[in-house]
This record gives C-alpha cells, sequence and structure tokens, in this order.
C-alpha cells in the first residue's frame, strides 16, 4: 500500500510570516513528486514536479526540495500572502498515477 | 481558455439514482484521469485512458462505476443506482504521454451530493 503522509494538516499564518510543510512517500518505485495548490471552488493547479534526488525548484515566493533516499519533499513559503491561502497537495507517483497526501490547508490572514 | 472542463460542477440526486459525469481534457492530450476526493482526504486513483482504451481501474471503482473515453477524446463517469457514500468531488485530469512523472492539468471537478 502506497502511503503518502503530509504534516500538518491545517496551518494558519500571519501575513509576512514564512511557512512550510512536509510531505513524506515511499522512497522504493519512484518516478515523480508533484506539488499542487488547490484554492476552493478552482482546479488544483501543478507547482512543481520533482524527478532526481536533490532536486529543488522555485517559483517567486514559493519553493520546494526533494530526498528520495529518505522519501521526503519540503514546501516553503517565504513572506505569505493572503493570495496564497490554499489547501497544498503533494503526490506521489510511481508510474502512471498520482497518490495524493490529504494535503495542508494554509490560511494567512493580512 | 483551453484547460480541461468538466460539466457539471454541481450534481444533487437521490439515493439510488444513476449519474454521469463528463470531462473535456485539453485537446493535444492523450492520457485522462478520473479521481475522487472525499472530505479531509486527498483524491484518490479510480481509472485512466490512453486514449480510448481503459488501461488501469482502482478497487475503489465497484460495479456501479463505468467510465468511457468512446472516441479518445472526452470521458464519461457514470454511477448507477447511487450511495450516500459516493457523495465526493469527482476530478478529472489530462496530460501528454511521455515521461512517466509529467505534470497531470485537472479540470475543476464535479461536486456530487446524494441524500
Amino acid at each position: 500500500i502506497l502511503n503518502v503522509e503530509q504534516s500538518p494538516q491545517s496551518l494558519h499564518v500571519q501575513e509576512g510570516d514564512s511557512t512550510n510543510f512536509t510531505c513524506s512517500f515511499p522512497s522504493s518505485n519512484f518516478y515523480a513528486l508533484h506539488w499542487y495548490r488547490w484554492e476552493t471552488a478552482k482546479s488544483p493547479e501543478a507547482l512543481f514536479v520533482m524527478t532526481l534526488n536533490g532536486d529543488e525548484k522555485k517559483k517567486g515566493r514559493i519553493s520546494a526540495t526533494l530526498n528520495t533516499k529518505e522519501g521526503y519533499s519540503y514546501l516553503y513559503i517565504k513572506g505569505s500572502q493572503p493570495e496564497d491561502s490554499a489547501t497544498y497537495l503533494c503526490a506521489f507517483s510511481p508510474g502512471n498515477k498520482l497518490v495524493f497526501g490529504a494535503g495542508t490547508i494554509l490560511r494567512v490572514k493580512s | 481558455d483551453t484547460g480541461v472542463s468538466q460539466d457539471p460542477r454541481h450534481k444533487i440526486t437521490k439515493r439510488g439514482q444513476n449519474v454521469t459525469f463528463r470531462c473535456d481534457p485539453i485537446s493535444e492530450h492523450n492520457r485522462l484521469y478520473w479521481y475522487r476526493q472525499t472530505l479531509g482526504q486527498g483524491p484518490e486513483f479510480l481509472t485512466y485512458f490512453q486514449n480510448e482504451a481503459q488501461l488501469e481501474k482502482s478497487r475503489l471503482l465497484s460495479d456501479r462505476f463505468s467510465a468511457e473515453r468512446p472516441k479518445g477524446s472526452f470521458s464519461t463517469l457514470e454511477i448507477q443506482r447511487t450511495e450516500q457514500g459516493d457523495s465526493a468531488m469527482y476530478l478529472c485530469a489530462s496530460r501528454r504521454e511521455g515521461h512517466t512523472g509529467g505534470e497531470q492539468y485537472f479540470g475543476p471537478g464535479t461536486r456530487l451530493t446524494v441524500t
């Protein structure tokens, strides 16, 4: 059984705070690790796809790192803004499908 | 906008009724996926197509569920004799065939409520 765990389950921060989330996944049969942002009433939006151990990716104030040997990825948001409020999902790809964690709900207060 | 579209966005039905959802993928994408998300959980894989061929089905897809992609373009997901446990968000995603780490593009989902 493939299990993807995300922590924390939810997070409330003040505008300007930096924050990070964790995703742990099986370290065997690894093809890729995906991060998505899902805002209410919208489509999940892909943030990053990472495939190589040690990968670091950045998009604006958001960045992610990947450790495939120990099976974890971190997502960082620098200087959180209210528009960052969303559910952040990570998904492990052992092949053709995605196996998702339950997500981290982020609420940024102004 | 040429993203993935789903119809309807919301569906309320009575237990025992049949429902059908539609997904229109991005036009050049030959892979199409269905996922289901229930409260407090992440999306769970249901099935996927490459062109018109259904290549994998999850154990979650009981006999009451059937998915088709007749011409390799849009897809439908039908649930027969709905049960309250079928209440969920049904998400469709598509991608172009390539390396297995490829990004999947999601639609906004169809939220099903079974009363």
